[in-house]
């Protein structure tokens, strides 16, 4: 049963356009909403996340959306750098229990 | 230390063999987790520890596999008569309360030959 889908195993962008990384999740009980990013032989990094109570959140470069309706959240990335090349993992949590992860999605970054 | 540090880094076992897997969590952070990475997959949860109790340890895969934390600090991830299939980054994180953003460690890697 995944509760946390990634849908896209990979996206490729230009450096300085907009990236989009989507998730979509089933258990409506979900209140808290991260986003991490991993490189190779690395841990995951924390980078951005977002509480039921919102629809966005915004970081620097980096924005998370949340569509509660649509059981759907997205990180938006502008501009994109070859830096943000990574697999990047949606996860979400039930009132401070464990974090449930997506497969992932790997994004590239091309100079 | 200022971040979840695990160790070691990297471990080699033969097959049948018993293995523990250590993770320092941030200090004062009250929540644990343990996952795993194998090759080309997700991140797979295995156990939650909020103190030193274990409300959800539904993710360990069989009973080889156990997890204590001590003092609400330290936690040793045991895999006992390991498999081939226990191949895998194992990952720790902390969070302060549980219901903040949890910060990992740099993983163990596990390989049995």
């Amino acid at each position: 049963d995944q509760q946390v889908k990634q849908n896209s195993p990979s996206l490729s962008v230009q450096e300085g356009r907009i990236s989009i990384l989507n998730c979509d999740y089933t258990n409506s009980m979900f209140d808290y909403f991260l986003w991490y990013k991993k490189y190779p032989a690395e841990g995951p990094t924390f980078l951005i996340s977002i509480s039921s109570i919102k629809d966005k959140n915004e970081d620097g470069r980096f924005t998370v959306f949340l569509n509660k309706s649509a059981k759907h959240l997205s990180l938006h990335i502008v501009p994109s750098q070859p830096g943000d090349s990574a697999v990047y993992f949606c996860a979400a949590s039930d009132r401070g229990s464990r974090l449930t992860f997506g497969e992932g999605t790997q994004l590239t970054v091309n100079p | 230390g200022a971040g979840v540090s695990q160790s070691p880094s990297n471990k080699v076992t033969e097959k049948g063999k018993d293995v523990e897997l250590r993770c320092d969590p941030i200090s004062g952070h009250t929540a644990l987790y343990w996952y795993r990475q194998s090759l080309g997959q997700g991140l797979e949860f295995l156990i939650y520890f909020q103190g030193n109790s274990a409300p959800d340890k539904s993710g360990l895969p069989s009973d080889r596999f156990s997890a204590e934390r001590t003092g609400g600090s330290v936690s040793t991830l045991t895999i006992q008569r390991t498999q081939q299939e226990d191949s895998a980054v194992y990952l720790c994180a902390s969070s302060l309360r549980g219901d903040t953003e949890a910060f990992f460690g740099q993983g163990t890697r596990l390989t049995v030959v």
